[in-house]
């Protein structure tokens, strides 16, 4: 079984549009993260989420946000889609980011392409 | 200046080399670090962990901390074809926002035969 699992792998779509990306994890961790890699590798994390806490990055913009229906899931919701935000999506796992330093596991990605 | 600095190759090695990977930061705080590897077209996973300053050996892989000159290292001995990947250091502090991992930018490393 696939630890941490992402949908849709492929995504193209127009600039304007609305989209979501799902995430699921099946390690029973606290805490879920989405990442953004750009064209030069660069992976930088968006959000971390546990029940507790959701912190953002503060350079995301407000068009992007994270939707938990429950532990096991962080949908990430993009609203009015802009050709910058085409990029490879990666949602992550860890037991609990409170402790730090905590292993975390990724998803397979999910590579977004605005037109 | 980046929190966390790397050289982003690519690096291109023969089956056998010893490979030298290096990171430098600058947040004080960070207290944790770790390499992770991603394949291409891949999620990262995690290859080495390390808490605080010190070496750390598991197999082929050494890694390494120097926290007074806020320096880390990974050693790859042997190397093989199937280390050809992209290198991500990434580093930690604790607790809340601090626990969130900060990434260099990735080497690029390919082992030719």
């Amino acid at each position: 079984d696939t630890a941490v699992s992402q949908t849709p792998k492929y995504l193209v779509t127009q600039m304007g549009n609305d989209k979501s990306i799902k995430c699921e994890q099946n390690l029973g961790h606290d805490t879920m993260y989405w990442y953004k890699q750009d064209s030069k590798k660069f992976l930088k994390i968006m959000f971390s989420y546990n029940n507790k806490e959701l912190i953002i990055n503060e350079t995301v913009p407000n068009r992007f946000s994270p939707k938990s229906p429950d532990k096991a899931h962080l949908n990430l919701h993009i609203n009015s889609l802009e050709l910058g935000d085409s990029a490879v999506y990666f949602c992550a796992s860890s037991q609990d980011v409170d402790r730090g330093g905590e292993t975390q596991y990724f998803g397979p990605g999910t590579r977004l392409l605005v037109l | 200046q980046k929190e966390v600095e790397q050289d982003p190759g690519p690096l291109s090695v023969p089956e056998g080399a010893i490979v030298s990977l290096n990171c430098t930061y600058s947040n004080s705080a960070f207290q944790y670090f770790m390499w992770y590897r991603q394949y291409s077209r891949k999620g990262p996973e995690l290859l080495m962990y390390t808490y605080s300053s010190g070496n750390k050996e598991d197999g082929r892989f050494t890694a390494q901390v120097d926290k007074s000159s806020k320096y880390i290292s990974l050693f790859i001995r042997d190397s093989q074809p199937s280390d050809s990947a992209t290198y991500l250091c990434a580093m930690s502090g604790y607790g809340g926002s601090q626990g969130n991992l900060i990434f260099g930018k990735g080497t690029k490393l390919s082992v030719k035969p």
